[in-house]
């Protein structure tokens, strides 16, 4: 049972427009959502978090949008740059599980210039 | 602020063997978890430990084990290895609950 889901497995866009990775999740109980980059071989960067609290977080180029009756996330690039191709990660924790992630399949996203 | 360290980075075992992978967390974190990413079954949680105790732990058989000593440090080990272990092992730490988790570079292990 896949409880967190990124139906898209590649994106392809142009430099300088919007990416939009998509992420949903099943089990309701999970109320912190992280997205991640990640290169081959190398361990995944932390990219951007929100709590359930919260619809909308921003940091730089990093904007995610949380939307609890949907179950869904989504992570905007703007504007998309040749370096953020990479695979992206959405992952999903709660609150009594300690720093127990579970992972989403992940997304290639291909930025060109 | 030193980031995760993982050793070693690669390893090359023979299949009924054991190995044992190390990951030093973040300074101050207590947390760390441990995942498995492997083509087909992508990233995997294993367990996490927290002050030296296992605080959760993932759908993965006995042979997989792992310990965290007082200094925040965790060891890994699978024991009676087979093919289908070969993946990249991540190590990730925590301060509090629901933050962030900062990974390690990983280790690959390969079991031939």
């Amino acid at each position: 049972d896949q409880q967190v889901k990124q139906n898209s497995p590649s994106l392809s866009v142009q430099e300088g427009r919007i990416s939009i990775l998509n992420c949903d999740y099943t089990n309701s109980m999970f109320d912190y959502f992280l997205w991640y980059k990640k290169y081959p071989a190398e361990g995944p960067t932390f990219l951007i978090s929100i709590s359930s609290i919260k619809d909308k977080n921003e940091d730089g180029r990093f904007t995610v949008f949380l939307n609890k009756s949907a179950k869904h996330l989504s992570l905007h690039i703007v504007p998309s740059q040749p370096g953020d191709s990479a695979v992206y990660f959405c992952a999903a924790s709660f609150n009594n599980a300690g720093n127990m992630l579970t992972f989403g399949g992940g997304t290639r996203l291909m930025v060109k210039p | 602020k030193a980031g995760v360290t993982q050793t070693p980075r690669y390893l090359i075992k023979t299949r009924g063997q054991q190995v044992t992978l190390s990951c030093s967390p973040i300074s101050g974190h207590r947390s760390v978890s441990w995942y498995q990413q492997t083509p087909g079954q992508g990233l995997q949680f294993l367990f996490e430990y927290f002050s030296e105790t296992q605080r959760n732990k993932g759908n993965f058989p006995g042979r997989f084990s792992g310990r965290q000593f007082s200094n925040s440090r965790s060891e890994m080990n699978v024991s009676t290895l087979e093919l289908g272990d070969s993946a990249l092992y991540l190590c990730a730490s925590s301060g509090a609950a629901n933050t962030e988790a900062f990974f390690g570079q990983g280790t690959r292990l390969t079991v031939v």
